[in-house]
């Protein structure tokens, strides 16, 4: 059974904070991705990686950074969080970059900056 | 830009049929797929259609145009537990290969 773990379900979190969102796969895919989700928007990409050390800036990198220094894990940084970073967060894997391949989405961390 | 467009709601009644579309714009476009996402949860992938066509599995079918730039998610004998919102997504090669995401229809089922 495929499994995409996040290391929170909620986090809450003071306006200026450092913040860690960790995500593993079990599947041993290249691609792993971040979306944050808000009301009315859909899924917005942040960033992915298609190999490890690899990363590429999706439509919001703005404000984020990553790290992939392992194939199963995948971790997004706000490096000093904003109350407009208050979101649900994803994280998703796949065997291909694009949509032929399913994307396997973890549980979803929602972050309140407070 | 790249773009979709999926009604933002939906209503129907229970074991009726509904058909949720997606039109788009984009360049590089070589596939269309569907989630499904339940309140609190997390998407789980429903379709995909690469050619022109009718995809059924089970009770949801997929229909793409690659002409009309269309797709749409039929959903027959509508059971409560479809009620979720339903995301539309193209993939696209452009300078990389990507997901672009629509903003999801929420399926409302009225017994």
């Amino acid at each position: 059974d495929v499994k995409v773990t996040q290391s929170s379900r909620y986090l809450v979190k003071r306006t200026g904070e450092k913040v860690f969102l960790e995500c593993v796969q079990d599947m041993d895919h290249e691609n792993m991705f971040w979306y944050r989700q808000d009301p009315g928007l859909g899924l917005r990409l942040i960033y992915f990686s298609y190999d490890v050390k690899m990363k590429e800036k999706g439509d919001i990198p703005e404000g984020y950074s990553v790290s992939r220094e392992k194939k199963e894990r995948f971790s997004l940084i706000l490096e000093s969080a904003s109350t407009n970073q208050t979101s649900m967060y994803l994280c998703a894997s796949s065997f291909s970059p694009g949509g032929e391949e399913t994307q396997y989405f973890g549980p979803g961390t929602r972050l309140l900056v407070l | 830009g790249q773009s979709l467009e999926q009604p933002s709601e939906v209503t129907a009644v229970e074991g009726a049929i509904v058909q949720i579309n997606c039109t788009y714009q984009t360049s590089g476009f070589y596939g269309l797929s569907w989630y499904q996402q339940h309140d609190g949860g997390a998407p789980t992938f429903l379709s995909y259609n690469a050619l022109d066509g009718l995809e059924e599995t089970g009770r949801f079918s997929s229909f793409l145009s690659r002409s009309d730039s269309y797709g749409y998610l039929l959903l027959q004998e509508l059971q409560m537990k479809d009620s979720a919102s339903y995301f539309c997504a193209v993939s696209v090669m452009d300078s990389n290969y990507q997901l672009i995401w629509g903003a999801g229809t929420k399926l409302i089922i009225k017994p």
